[in-house]
């Protein structure tokens, strides 16, 4: 059974697009996350979601909006999609807010052409 | 500056070898620190939790150096299967956030 997983797993889409990335976690963990890790493989946390609510939003452009409709449930969704956006996106869930273990989804790699 | 360095690499060691990655952070009010690993085109996976009195599992040895805001991790008798990148992190954020570092690159060579 997956635990944290992520739809889908590769996206190529054009600049000037829309797309969503889904994420949903069977752990019963309270806390979602969102990371964009970039060519140069360093991972940066985007938002955090805690029982639905959102607790951390990183320095991103509003273009990125984050929806928990449950707290298994946390999407990304992109508007005008830009070169740079181009990054493997990754979900992860932990139990609670301070908790250090974080299981990661498998990724999202998008290409932005 | 970043919060939390390392050196890249890549480290490329013999099997058998012993290999130490040692990493730094800037944040003095960082309070938590773990060594993630991550395989090539995966996602990171918790390796281990670093305490001021050193944490042994197995192989891996993580120590913490708080006066040097410096954390290490050392691996003896390096296997194939090590090859990997390591993550330094630390829980910064009052607590609420996992702050990566750029990684350190392991390849374990016959």
């Amino acid at each position: 059974d997956t635990a944290v997983s992520q739809t889908p797993k590769y996206l190529v889409t054009q600049m000037g697009n829309d797309k969503s990335i889904k994420c949903e976690q069977n752990l019963g963990h309270d806390t979602m996350y969102w990371y964009k890790q970039d060519s140069k493989k360093f991972l940066k946390i985007m938002f955090s979601y805690n029982n639905k609510e959102l607790i951390i939003n990183e320095t991103v452009p509003n273009r990125f909006s984050p929806k928990s409709p449950d707290k298994a449930h946390l999407n990304l969704h992109i508007n005008s999609l830009e070169l740079g956006d181009s990054a493997v996106y990754f979900c992860a869930s932990s139990a609670g807010l301070a908790a250090y273990e974080q299981y990661f989804g498998p990724g999202t790699r998008l290409t932005v052409t | 500056r970043k919060e939390v360095e390392q050196d890249p690499g890549p480290f490329n060691v013999p099997e058998g070898a012993t290999v130490a990655f040692n990493c730094t952070y800037s944040n003095s009010a960082s309070q938590s620190f773990f060594w993630y690993r991550q395989d090539c085109r995966k996602e990171p996976k918790l390796l281990m939790s670093v305490y001021s009195s050193g944490n042994e599992d197995g192989r891996f040895t993580a120590q913490l150096n708080r006066a040097s805001q410096y954390i290490s991790l050392l691996i003896r008798d390096s296997k194939l299967s090590d090859s990997a990148t390591y993550l330094c992190v630390a829980l910064t954020g009052g607590g609420n956030k996992l702050t990566f570092g750029t990684g350190t690159q392991l390849k374990v060579e016959l």
